[in-house]
């Protein structure tokens, strides 16, 4: 499985768009990337998931250079029910497998 | 739009005590895990199940854990004899074929004391 880094945690304020960038150099031609939300005491929550180029839902986008070496998980305008715990996974989503969870990156959206 | 839910939300238990935690995947799905976050570190991957046995378990599901799907709907973890170190969030997942994403239960408090 392909490691993964990103940041520990990041501020922002009410109505900024906030980029989220993870790094996962190691990045296999099967593996996906997915990212999930996570607020205390509660189950993660899957945001996005892709391959390449970019995605985009009601929630976020994703971006995803040519290389796949990182990709940036956007949230525009966030609010305050953004605070949360984002996490970046990488790995082969065909196969199954568990999903191996890293620290992830601690959003504080303040007013 | 369907759930996975978990019951109980919370359990207090002794140590050396055996613990049922109760899942319901969602309904056409056929692979299923169990995760635990020990407060305030990570989100660890315990046991995934898929038709009818376990396909992966990491180091922390040893012989004290087990699992089982007794019916079409439920799945359950056993904690056969809880230590204080079993206390965290446990959490069901469930995806419905090899290519989706998972989705994960509200999670079970499990308290020993």
């Amino acid at each position: 499985l392909a490691k993964t880094t990103q940041p520990i945690s990041m501020d922002s304020y009410e109505g900024q768009e906030v980029n989220i960038t993870c790094s996962h150099n190691n990045i296999a031609t099967n593996d996906y990337i997915t990212w999930y939300q996570q607020f205390p005491s509660q189950g993660p929550r899957f945001i996005i998931q892709g391959y390449k180029t970019k995605v985009t839902n009601e929630v976020a986008s994703l971006f995803i250079p040519a290389d796949r070496k990182s990709s940036t998980l956007s949230l525009p305008r966030v609010s305050l029910s953004d605070t949360a715990v984002y996490y970046c996974l990488v790995g082969d989503n065909q196969a199954g497998t568990a999903l191996i969870f890293g620290k992830g990156t601690t959003l504080s959206v303040s007013s | 739009e369907p759930e996975v839910t978990q019951t109980p939300s919370h359990q207090v238990t002794q140590m050396g005590q055996e613990v049922i935690l109760r899942c319901v995947p969602i309904s056409n799905h056929l692979y299923f895990y169990w995760y635990r976050q020990i407060l305030g570190q990570k989100v660890e991957f315990l046991v995934s199940f898929y038709n009818n046995e376990i396909s992966e378990k990491s180091e922390i599901f040893d012989d004290q854990f087990s699992v089982e799907r007794p019916d079409g709907s439920n799945f359950t973890l056993k904690i056969r004899s809880t230590k204080l170190e079993d206390s965290a969030m446990y959490f069901c997942a469930s995806r419905r074929t090899s290519g989706e994403t998972q989705y994960f239960g509200p999670g079970t408090r499990l308290l020993v004391l």
